[in-house]
């Protein structure tokens, strides 16, 4: 299967500030990414398809102003939380796949103080 | 609108036996089922998937069983190891929809017990 790789792996900030995670995909060549979270004890929810050279497609209820998301490369892309609030502590997880398999990095803990 | 239920926060079995996860849907487009492991602090594993057009999938220790018509699969590992303690998630997708948009269960906290 892909390797998938994020950084950083774990990351805290202030209320305010912006934060970028960044999503590898090693050994795939990825046109499509995902953007997941997860809430603790809760499932995995996707948040917006990341798509190469262009603009990402998000889900209902996610905010496109608030996470940036840029798919500059087929290896690279990379999820910004702009003006994070605690309610944006979670964890973030990206994804690559094909037809019948996705592959999912490490994941990123986000804790806004 | 949870569309893949997963009742069972949490599952506990003895070393050797036989843990099985259950897995509800609602969604009838539904036509591709995955099952993933996860440690804490890490990404999902792919364990094993089944197409809508059949009801078994086998891979080791591992069987994934599909009931169309309940809208329920489940996931049998036998027998159970102690490095099978992780959460387990199901998730399903459309495969007309696009072949990669998955949605996932809540996840059975599965601990196997020496």
């Amino acid at each position: 299967g892909a390797v998938v790789s994020q950084h950083p792996s774990w990351v805290i900030c202030k209320s305010g500030t912006s934060v970028k995670i960044e999503c590898r995909s090693l050994d795939f060549q990825a046109t499509t990414m995902f953007w997941y979270r997860q809430f603790p004890k809760q499932s995995l929810m996707l948040m917006a398809t990341s798509n190469e050279g262009s603009k990402a497609t998000y889900e209902q209820g996610v905010e496109k102003d608030k996470f940036l998301i840029n798919h500059a490369s087929l290896t690279l892309s990379t999820l910004t939380v702009t003006s994070a609030h605690p309610e944006d502590s979670s964890f973030y997880i990206c994804s690559v796949g094909n037809s019948n398999e996705q592959f999912f990095g490490p994941g990123t803990r986000l804790t806004v103080l | 609108d949870q569309q893949v239920k997963q009742n069972s926060p949490s599952l506990s079995v003895q070393e050797g036996r036989i843990s099985i996860l259950n897995c509800d849907y609602t969604n009838s487009m539904f036509d591709y089922f995955l099952w993933y492991k996860k440690y804490p602090a890490e990404g999902p594993t792919f364990l094993i998937s089944i197409s809508s057009i059949k009801d078994k999938n086998e891979d080791g220790r591992f069987t994934v069983f599909l009931n169309k018509s309940a809208k329920h699969l489940s996931l049998h590992i036998v027998p159970s190891q102690p490095g099978d303690s992780a959460v387990y998630f199901c998730a399903a997708k459309t495969l007309a929809e696009g072949a990669q948009k998955l949605v996932f269960g809540q996840g059975t906290r599965l601990t196997i017990n020496p």
